[in-house]
């Protein structure tokens, strides 16, 4: 199995521009969120969904969208790139069952915006 | 979720068992504790989870006290490719709660 799976791996954006990152996953998870990461902190929920067409928001979502029409993916969208926006994203899954193994994380999108 | 108090960083030798402590003294009885560890800039990796009993793993061992409000994750033989930014997480176990909230963690160094 491969997990899940973050597209592109890095990215470097200007001031204003818009951008897609991808994630999917292949566990059946109903599951799926995403987090960044800032350098030196501990990672920050941005968007998250219990399952296909349900979304809600984290603790930092102001500048992005998420959509979730299929089980497997999860894009985040940036509209309006920022310089704040520079961080390193991860997206996550998980069967939302406290007996297995939590969360499973993709390997991450490091954004430069400048 | 409860929130978790954990060391900024720590050191051990290699080959050495490494503790790493978490306190969580406002958990409540259906909150799961939760361990990840970051290794340089990778995705986190899930490590252990427990409820009330110490549970082991062929990572590791969480060692949960009676009454819940500290935890210590042990890993047994400590090597450099141990060496990461450790997570203790607590979660609760009912709809709603999927998320995990992360902290700083401890940052932990393996020296030769």
């Amino acid at each position: 199995n491969a997990g899940v799976t973050q597209t592109p791996k890095f990215r470097i954006l200007k001031i204003g521009q818009s951008m897609t990152l991808q994630c999917t996953q292949d566990m059946n998870h109903n599951y799926m969120y995403w987090y960044r990461q800032d350098p030196g902190m501990g990672l920050k929920l941005i968007y998250y969904s219990v399952g296909a067409g349900i979304t809600d928001k984290g603790e930092v979502p102001n500048g992005y969208n998420v959509s979730r029409s299929t089980t497997e993916d999860f894009p985040l969208r940036l509209e309006l790139a920022a310089p704040s926006q520079t961080s390193v994203y991860f997206c996550a899954s998980s069967s939302g069952s406290t007996s297995n193994y939590g969360y499973t994380f993709g390997s991450g999108t490091r954004l430069t915006v400048v | 979720d409860a929130k978790t108090t954990q060391p900024t960083s720590m050191d051990c030798a290699e080959g050495r068992a490494a503790n790493l402590p978490c306190n969580h003294s406002t958990i409540s009885g259906n909150e799961y504790v939760y361990w990840y560890r970051q290794i340089h800039s990778q995705g986190p990796q899930y490590i252990i989870h427990g409820l009330k009993n110490n549970e082991t793993n062929e990572m590791a061992s969480l060692i949960i006290t009676e009454d819940r409000k500290s935890s210590t994750l042990i890993l047994p033989h400590a090597t450099l490719r141990d060496t990461a930014v450790y997570y203790c997480i607590v979660r609760g176990a009912n709809f709603g709660n999927e998320k995990l909230t992360f902290g700083t963690g401890t940052r932990l160094t393996i020296i030769p």
